[in-house]
């Protein structure tokens, strides 16, 4: 079956220019999560949606990063004026219910800021 | 920063041999996941523990979930290779909401 999608797999930008990550998660699932992973590390929460409203968004680093889910289901991660700092492999995960357990995690979208 | 301490950060495997890590916390989790990252792909779920002292099999794969809720192992046996890659500790906290803290990740390679 369809698992968690993302797009695109790798995205290479320039300081100072505006990214959109898109992610699709399984059919279903009512809670979506994006995670930043940088190199040699695990990754870590940036936040996260049940249905259409961000129920915790208290990972996002700074007012850069903004990320929406109007239909409560496919899933937008802007960035603005994007840093070198930013360039990190940007993770999206679904879960059936958004409750304690599993989340299943799409291929990531890799993002180098020159 | 990472708040699961995971160990080894690396090691060195030979087809056949049993293989063990783990993640500890100064923190209780009240649910621990095991996953499991190639390269370039996203982690896999390996394993879910959601009750403290519970030990869980998923084939050559066992974990337990720490009776303090602050440690959890995952055990390979007769590894193969393509058991290669890195394995990650996952916790979910009762006042965290829903996100997963994740530790550092233990990487499996191959003895050459």
């Amino acid at each position: 079956g369809a698992g968690v999608s993302q797009t695109p797999s790798n995205k290479v930008t320039e300081k100072g220019k505006y990214v959109e990550l898109r992610c699709d998660p399984i059919s279903g699932h009512t809670a979506l999560y994006w995670y930043r992973q940088s190199l040699g590390q695990g990754p870590e929460f940036l936040i996260y949606f049940q249905g259409t409203g961000a129920a915790d968004d208290s990972g996002l680093p700074n007012d850069r990063f903004f990320a929406v889910r109007p239909e409560g289901s496919v899933s937008t991660l802007k960035i603005q004026r994007t840093e070198r700092g930013d360039s990190a492999v940007y993770l999206c995960a679904s879960s059936f219910t958004g409750g304690w357990g599993e989340q299943f995690f799409g291929p990531g979208t890799r993002l180098t800021v020159l | 920063g990472q708040q699961l301490n995971q160990s080894p950060q690396s090691m060195f495997i030979q087809e056949g041999e049993d293989v063990s890590m783990n993640c500890t916390s100064s923190s209780i989790f009240n649910t621990w996941l095991w996953y499991k990252q190639d390269p370039g792909e996203g982690p896999v779920l390996l394993i879910a523990l959601y009750k403290a002292g519970e030990l869980t099999s998923n084939g050559r794969l066992t974990a337990q979930f720490g009776i303090t809720r602050k440690d959890s192992f995952l055990n390979i046996s007769a590894s193969i290779p393509s058991d290669v890659g890195i394995y990650f500790c996952a916790g979910q906290r009762d006042n965290a909401g829903n996100m997963l803290t994740f530790g550092g990740g233990t990487r499996l390679m191959v003895k050459p």
